[in-house]
């Protein structure tokens, strides 16, 4: 049982590269979610997904989208990179979107954009 | 004001002693608290959860509420070194929004 997992666990990107992150859980989850995380800033949610089909906003979006392929899969995609987007992204999934307690996060996808 | 704050420490405690974390939300509505466990390099793990003012005790760890004052604490009694991590509360708010604090370092000193 794998949980949640993410590829690639590292990345380095020039300015103005795309690349999409991948996530997926085996856990028949509902919700998932795209945090980054910088130092000092904790997790700062990017993106979530409640339900299948379905994507919203997070605290900050901009510069990134997603797709929810299935259920199980959830991508976070970085159209034209850039070096505020240095970061180590983590891709997570809880049972539902209101069932807000446990969240299970992958193991982090570390992006250097140079 | 951030929405969730933390003191990013590093808070350093001798080896048994009692660490003491503390969580402020700006959010009054804000319904259910958490606190994740973050070890250097790896993901974070859900350690508590606590949704009424008081108490709540699981093993080592206690989680204290206090809505009126819009804090949230995790103590740690006994530390040890493998307690040494970064402890993240994070706030379901009235909003439907989930935040993270900053996280606060800890450090147990053998």
């Amino acid at each position: 049982n794998a949980g949640v997992t993410q590829t690639p666990k590292f990345q380095v990107l020039k300015t103005g590269q795309s690349m999409t992150l991948q996530c997926a859980q085996d856990m028949n989850h509902n919700s998932m979610y795209w945090y980054r995380q910088d130092p000092g800033m904790g997790l700062r949610l990017i993106y979530y997904s409640a339900s299948e089909g379905t994507t919203d906003k997070g605290e900050v979006p901009n510069g990134y989208n997603v797709s929810r392929l299935n259920k199980r899969e959830f991508s976070l995609r970085l159209e034209s990179a850039a070096p505020s987007q240095t970061s180590v992204y983590f891709c997570a999934s809880s049972i539902t979107r209101w069932n807000t307690g446990e969240l299970f996060f992958g193991e982090g996808s570390r992006l250097t954009v140079l | 004001q951030k929405e969730v704050e933390q003191n990013s420490g590093p808070l350093s405690v001798p080896e048994g002693a009692i660490a003491s974390l503390n969580c402020t939300y700006s959010d009054r509505g804000s319904q259910s608290f958490f606190w994740y466990r973050q070890y250097s390099g790896k993901s974070p793990e859900l350690i508590m959860s606590i949704y009424s003012n008081g108490d709540k005790e699981d093993g080592r760890f206690t989680a204290q509420l206090n809505k009126a004052s819009q804090y949230v604490s995790l103590l740690i009694r006994d530390s040890q070194p493998s307690d040494s991590a970064t402890y993240l509360c994070k706030v379901y708010g009235n909003t439907g929004k989930l935040i993270f604090g900053q996280g606060t370092t800890l450090q147990v000193k053998p």
